[in-house]
């Protein structure tokens, strides 16, 4: 069984980059697509992006100066970082793989992390 | 960029009825392949999301038949047949262009 893992800095400072690496066990991560999503508290979800594991990436219009995501095939994980981070980033983020087939649904979802930014 | 929006946000069940979300797309979502572009999720108190239907009408695997998904282009509905305790949370339609796009969601409690 496929599971996702968050992990990374749960604070973070205004104008600092927010980092995450999402690991990947019980499966491949060669030949799906990955995103991260994000919900602050009491609203909705939003799709940050998402990459294949060939690196190919596409991130949301609203977020694409300050976004930037990799993937590490050797290690079975892929990260995403947000620069400039403002308090209107503090989130669950969750990381989630994509089925191969049909419209990509998310098929997988990590527990989530929540991030916090604030001095 | 395409808006989902939902209706009804808030949803008061009764265990053994029936039940029904509604979703609205700013623009079709109907591929030449002849699928539908959304999908819809539920977020059960404390948990991730989960996959209940994708492509508008196909159940996911494991999901109880009690819950079916129907429309297209624009205009999309959840139904729920028969209300159970444990479906009580929140439902996500989400669009699945380039950029996933998710609706407010709608709370279903009992």
């Amino acid at each position: 069984q496929v599971q996702l893992q968050e992990s990374g800095p749960r604070l973070v400072k205004p104008s600092e980059t927010l980092s995450l690496t999402c690991t990947v066990s019980g499966g491949s991560i060669s030949g799906y697509y990955w995103s991260w999503i994000r919900q602050p508290p009491g609203k909705t979800l939003e799709h940050i992006g998402y990459i294949y594991s060939t690196g190919s990436a596409h991130y949301n219009p609203s977020l694409v100066s300050r976004v930037s995501m990799s993937v590490d095939t050797s290690n079975n994980r892929f990260s995403v970082r947000l620069s400039s981070a403002t308090a209107a980033d503090t989130a669950i983020y969750y990381c989630v793989r994509h089925q191969n087939s049909g419209t990509y649904p998310i098929d997988h979802w990590g527990p989530g992390t929540l991030v916090t930014v604030s001095s | 960029e395409s808006v989902v929006t939902q209706s009804p946000l808030s949803l008061p069940v009764t265990p053994g009825e029936p039940a029904a979300i509604y979703c609205r797309s700013s623009q079709s979502l109907l591929q030449i392949n002849g699928y539908n572009s959304l999908d819809w999720y539920l977020q059960k108190p404390g948990q991730s999301p989960q996959l209940l239907i994708h492509s508008g009408s196909i159940r996911a695997s494991g999901v109880p038949d009690r819950f079916s998904g129907s429309g297209s282009g624009t205009d999309f509905t959840l139904k729920i047949s028969r209300v159970e305790a444990e479906d009580v949370g929140i439902y996500y339609c989400m669009q699945a262009l380039q950029t996933r796009t998710f609706g407010q969601g709608t709370k279903v409690e009992i």
